[in-house]
Parts: structure tokens; C-alpha cells; sequence
């Protein structure tokens, strides 16, 4: 089935250093890709999208990147700040199926 | 605009008892979706909605049933809840399955 795999799970960085979480998926019908990031105790929020006929998209501090031949698509964060501390979660979603399957997430510390 | 509301926020079940987790959105949004989000697992996929009138299985659908009531209403309902079911659970709305999907705040169940 639909199967979307992210890494690190954990990933701790110093202020003002870049993250990079990378995430791939399965389901070559996937057209979709958002980003998502959570603040404890809080409900996820959409960060970032990239669609399939993109390759890189990017926002301020933020980027994404796709590359569909090799089913995987990667977020950067640039420039850290200790806000940016949170859970980020990759997601993907199959016009096939209709369905949106999220990564198991990577909690990003910085640290001041 | 209220968004997604999700009710009730928190909830403690015994094993074996029922019990319906309400969701309603004020958006028009076509796609409606259950996740259950629990320590390294992500958000999981239970059921989703691509449509008033359809629905479909997710990841994780055993021992969940669901309601697309109208375009507003997607209920998700454990029939005999089990302590496996202790989580927390999201719903989630977006115009289509390929959009931003807005999440609501989130229910946490305990089962004893």
C-alpha cells in the first residue's frame, strides 16, 4: 500500500544552521506534497506544498524540493531560529487513491 | 469562521464502551479526514471522505466506523473502544484531497 518514510525522526541543530528532513514515498501516482509542522500541544499547520509538476519551490527561510524519479522530496530550513523548534511532518497524496499519507515526523530542536 | 472543530477535546473511556467523535467544518470543503497521531508514528490515516456521500479506509481503520452526514459532518465512531485506541485523534478538512488540509484542534482519548 501507500507508504511515505521520513528521516531523521530526531534532529538537533545551532542556531543559524540549516535542516534538512527528507521523506519518500511509494505510490508513483502521487501528485502532492505538503509540508507540515506542529508546536507542542498545538494542531498541525501547512508550512509548505510542492506539486509533482515542480521540482523546487521555496518561502522565505524555507524550500522543498521533489524529485519524482526517485520518489523522494526534501524540506530545508535555512538560517534557524529557536521558533522554528517543532514537529515537522512530510505528507503525500495519490490521485489514485484520494488518500493523504503523512511520515512518522522529525522533531527539530534549535538550540540557542 | 470557525475552521474545524472537533468535539469533545478530551474524553476517557472504559474498555469496552462506545462513543462518537464529532467534526464539523464551515469551509465547503470537499475531502474530510480521521488521523490518529501517536509517539513515532505520525499521523495515521483511520478513514477519509473525498466527497459528501463517500468513504474510504485509511491506514488504520479497524475498530472505527464513520459518517459523512452532510458536507459539513464526518463523525468517527468506536464501537467497543480498546486501550490500543488511547491517542490522539485529528480531523481534517481541505477544498480537495490535493489542497491544504486544515486540521482541528484535536481530541485526546484515554481508554482504561
Amino acid at each position: 500500500g501507500e507508504n511515505v518514510e521520513q528521516h531523521p525522526s530526531t534532529l538537533s541543530v545551532q542556531e543559524g544552521d540549516s535542516a534538512v528532513i527528507k521523506c519518500t514515498y511509494s505510490d508513483s501516482a502521487s501528485n502532492y506534497f505538503p509540508w507540515y509542522k506542529q508546536e507542542l500541544g498545538k494542531r498541525p499547520q501547512l508550512i509548505i506544498d510542492i506539486r509533482s509538476n515542480v521540482g523546487e519551490k521555496k518561502d522565505q527561510r524555507i524550500a522543498v524540493t521533489l524529485n519524482k524519479t526517485a520518489k523522494h522530496f526534501s524540506l530545508h530550513i535555512t538560517e534557524t531560529q529557536p521558533e522554528d523548534s517543532a514537529v515537522y511532518f512530510c505528507a503525500a497524496f495519490s490521485s489514485n487513491t484520494g488518500k493523504l499519507i503523512f511520515g512518522q515526523g522529525t522533531t527539530l530542536q534549535v538550540k540557542p | 469562521n470557525a475552521g474545524v472543530t472537533q468535539t469533545p477535546k478530551f474524553q476517557v473511556l472504559k474498555t469496552g464502551q462506545s462513543m462518537t467523535l464529532q467534526c464539523a467544518q464551515d469551509m465547503n470543503h470537499n475531502s474530510m479526514y480521521w488521523y490518529r497521531q501517536d509517539p513515532g508514528m505520525g499521523l495515521r490515516l483511520i478513514y477519509y471522505s473525498a466527497s459528501e456521500g463517500t468513504t474510504d479506509k485509511g491506514e488504520v481503520p479497524n475498530g472505527y466506523n464513520v459518517s459523512r452526514l452532510n458536507k459539513r459532518e464526518f463523525s468517527l465512531r468506536l464501537e467497543s473502544a480498546a486501550p490500543s485506541q488511547t491517542s490522539v485523534y485529528f480531523c481534517a478538512s481541505g477544498v480537495e484531497g490535493d489542497t491544504e488540509a486544515f486540521f482541528g484542534q484535536g481530541t485526546r482519548l484515554t481508554v482504561v
